[in-house]
């Protein structure tokens, strides 16, 4: 099993920050990981796919680099939209999550 | 753009099984990785298991033991049979479909909540 382990678990940033999120896998993955944003009673959505990619129709504040064993997503400017928690997610072997981080308004 | 909705029971008593159906709209089944991924409450996400359309299944270790998920490409659905469900078990299920770039899960469900209680 590749374990995922984000850090931090949560955060507090005011509107117009710059945010990273690191995500940290057990053992290389390539650059089989993806990034996820979950609100509040709502499914997650793609951020960003292959630790680099943004999805279509995400905002370009949102980026990810990374590969092997250490990833980073970004948000460049914090938007009040942009609360939530984010999740990384390894596509390298059977599908595993980081535990997530909860991004909090300061 | 593709639609994922699951249904079946949102309350199942402990030691029954617990079924879940995902009804793939606006776009076909087949070609595609399809997975059922759990959220207990307050909790964060964890891979269930994942179908192909041709019927080659995969599961999480975790509950290997108790899962079955399946393939129907006629009525493009895809369903989740649970068994021996304990009070554990009770989350937000989703569906979703395995992306063509990464493996990335591109489409979700809304996800329904099932309680497994007496």
């Amino acid at each position: 099993d590749i374990q995922m382990t984000q850090s931090p678990s949560s955060l507090s940033a005011s509107i117009g920050d710059r945010v990273t999120i690191t995500c940290r896998a057990s053992q290389s993955i390539s650059s089989y990981l993806n990034w996820y944003q979950q609100k509040p009673g709502k499914a997650p959505k793609l951020l960003i796919y292959a630790a680099s990619s943004l999805q279509s129709g995400v905002p370009s504040r949102f980026s990810g680099s990374g590969s092997g064993t250490d990833f980073t997503l970004t948000i460049s400017s914090l938007q009040p939209e942009d609360f939530a928690t984010y999740y990384c997610q390894q596509s390298f072997t059977t599908p595993g999550f980081g535990q997530g981080t909860r991004v909090e308004i300061k | 753009q593709v639609q994922l909705q699951e249904s079946g029971p949102g309350l199942v008593k402990p030691s029954e099984t617990l079924s879940l159906t995902c009804t793939v709209s606006s776009g076909s089944i087949s070609g595609f990785y399809w997975s059922w991924i759990r959220q207990p409450p307050g909790k964060g996400l964890d891979w269930i298991g994942y179908v192909y359309f041709s019927g080659s299944t995969s599961y999480n270790p975790s509950l290997k033991s108790r899962v079955t998920i399946s393939v129907d490409t006629s009525r493009n659905q895809f369903s989740l049979k649970l068994s021996s469900v304990t009070a554990a078990d009770t989350a937000v299920y989703y569906c979703a479909r395995h992306g063509p770039n990464n493996w990335e899960f591109d489409y979700w469900g809304q996800g329904t909540l099932v309680t497994v209680s007496s």
